[in-house]
């Protein structure tokens, strides 16, 4: 079973850039999420979407982070523009819900961002 | 607020040895409680998960010791191993949302 794919892997920017992310969900997914962990801390929420809806957007910020889900698979993440703390490694990730009525969560290997 | 605190920040152990990692809860809504391990460059992957029902779960060198009454459940790795080093963190998941915690830096002396 293919893995959650990210790219670019890497990705190196000057502020007031704009950048954007590719996510592609393991197949059959329908939960995708998009985290920024910051060196030193555990993944914070950025969005969620469930299928091409989204259900949790409070911690995206909204004046320069925008996201997208097309026809419920693949995800872009946007920045625009960029600011010197938005430096992270953006996460993707996907679930799919397990007969025991629980998310088991898969993540892709992330794009890390550096903001100059 | 946080929703789960994890602890140690760092921790160094000896090959062979035990390694514990804690996690604390408030909200006991949560229903699922997982354990993930990241190495250095890569995402955080499944290591093992519980459920709220359930006091331990163990695969291979991998317990979770969860205690209900307290809020509050820990990650065991026997037999430490070099290859185990990594950054640990634990998450609780309710109504279609995963917290984590801050994550546990471990490394394993040879």
């Amino acid at each position: 079973e293919a893995g959650v794919a990210q790219s670019p892997r890497y990705k190196i920017i000057e502020k007031r850039q704009s950048v954007a992310f590719w996510c592609n969900p393991i197949s059959g997914h329908a939960t995708l999420y998009w985290y920024q962990q910051i060196l030193g801390q555990g993944p914070k929420l950025l969005i969620q979407f469930q299928n091409n809806g989204v259900v949790d957007d409070s911690q995206l910020p909204k004046d320069r982070f925008s996201a997208e889900r097309l026809k419920g698979v693949d995800s872009t993440l946007k920045i625009q523009p960029a600011k010197l703390e938005d430096s992270a490694v953006y996460l993707c990730a996907s679930s799919f819900r397990t007969s025991g009525d629980q998310e088991t969560q898969y993540f892709g290997p992330g794009t890390r961002l550096l903001v100059l | 607020q946080q929703q789960v605190k994890q602890s140690p920040q760092s921790l160094i152990v000896q090959k062979g040895g035990i390694s514990i990692i804690n996690c604390a809860y408030e909200n006991t809504a949560f229903d699922y409680f997982p354990w993930y391990q990241q190495f250095p460059g890569k995402g955080p992957a499944l290591l093992i998960a519980i459920r709220p029902d359930v006091s331990e779960k163990k695969e291979g060198r991998f317990t979770i010791s969860f205690n209900k009454s307290a809020k509050q459940f820990s990650l065991h790795i026997m037999d430490s191993q070099p290859g185990d080093s990594a950054t640990y963190f634990c998450a609780a998941y309710n109504f279609n949302k995963f917290y984590f915690g801050s994550g546990t830096k471990l490394n394993v002396k040879p």
